[in-house]
């Protein structure tokens, strides 16, 4: 069984300040994990994902994520904030090979409000 | 059209009306996938279709009837709804069918479904 668990279902942050959303994984097999990002109205959109390799992952829009085995998580951050970032993101995991069909297990969201 | 469309948008329907969810992919995808997004919930996967054979369904309840007549295609046939089935409906599509956990799933903006 898989499960993610985002901290903070909202988080507030300055223009220009350090973006952190937090997401840790449970799961019985090598995880694939992903970021997706949903703006007002629109449907999810990939920011990252880690399948192998690279613990450290880089997606669009200058964001990134490490993946810590260790700790089990698999936070997301960004150096400087914009306006154009505030939208909820959804951290998920899939449970690899043999996984029915790429199956993503999803976080409850985190929306991510960016102040002046 | 690019990406994963969907329609309608938005729809109102009473308890005792019959309609349906469109989603179309012009990606060459060979997996579908339905999703509920419903306030303060994670997406919950509702099926999944690989090859145009439903390949997974969690326990959805059969006011819910999907349709996949081909790998480009994929309905949500909907039937004596209550209020509680208000939500967002996403359908997503993926590359491949053979169970890859890596795969990116590439979602469409939503039908926003409100059951009076």
């Amino acid at each position: 069984a898989q499960s993610v668990t985002q901290l903070g279902s909202h988080v507030s942050v300055s223009e220009g300040a350090l973006v952190l959303l937090r997401c840790n994984y449970s799961s019985s097999v090598p995880p694939y994990l992903f970021w997706y990002v949903q703006y007002p109205n629109q449907g999810l959109q990939l920011l990252l994902k880690y399948t192998t390799g690279a613990t450290l992952v880089k997606g669009i829009n200058g964001f990134e994520a490490e993946f810590k085995k260790s700790e089990t998580s698999f936070h997301l951050t960004k150096p400087s904030a914009h306006m154009s970032d505030a939208a909820e993101y959804f951290c998920a995991v899939s449970g690899g090979g043999g996984t029915s069909y790429g199956k993503l297990t999803f976080g409850q969201g985190t929306i991510l409000t960016v102040h002046p | 059209e690019t990406g994963v469309t969907q329609t309608p948008r938005h729809l109102v329907m009473g308890m005792t009306n019959k309609k349906s969810l469109k989603c179309e992919q012009h990606l060459g995808h060979n997996a579908m996938y339905w999703y509920k997004q419903s306030a303060k919930k994670p997406l919950e996967l509702m099926f999944v279709y690989s090859l145009e054979e439903r390949v997974e369904n969690n326990s959805v309840p059969s006011r819910f009837s999907p349709e996949c007549p081909n790998s480009s295609h994929l309905f949500l046939h909907l039937h004596t709804l209550q209020p509680e089935d208000s939500a967002l409906y996403l359908c997503a599509s993926s590359q491949h069918s053979a169970g890859l956990g890596t795969d990116t799933q590439y979602f469409g903006p939503g039908t926003r479904l409100t059951v009076l």
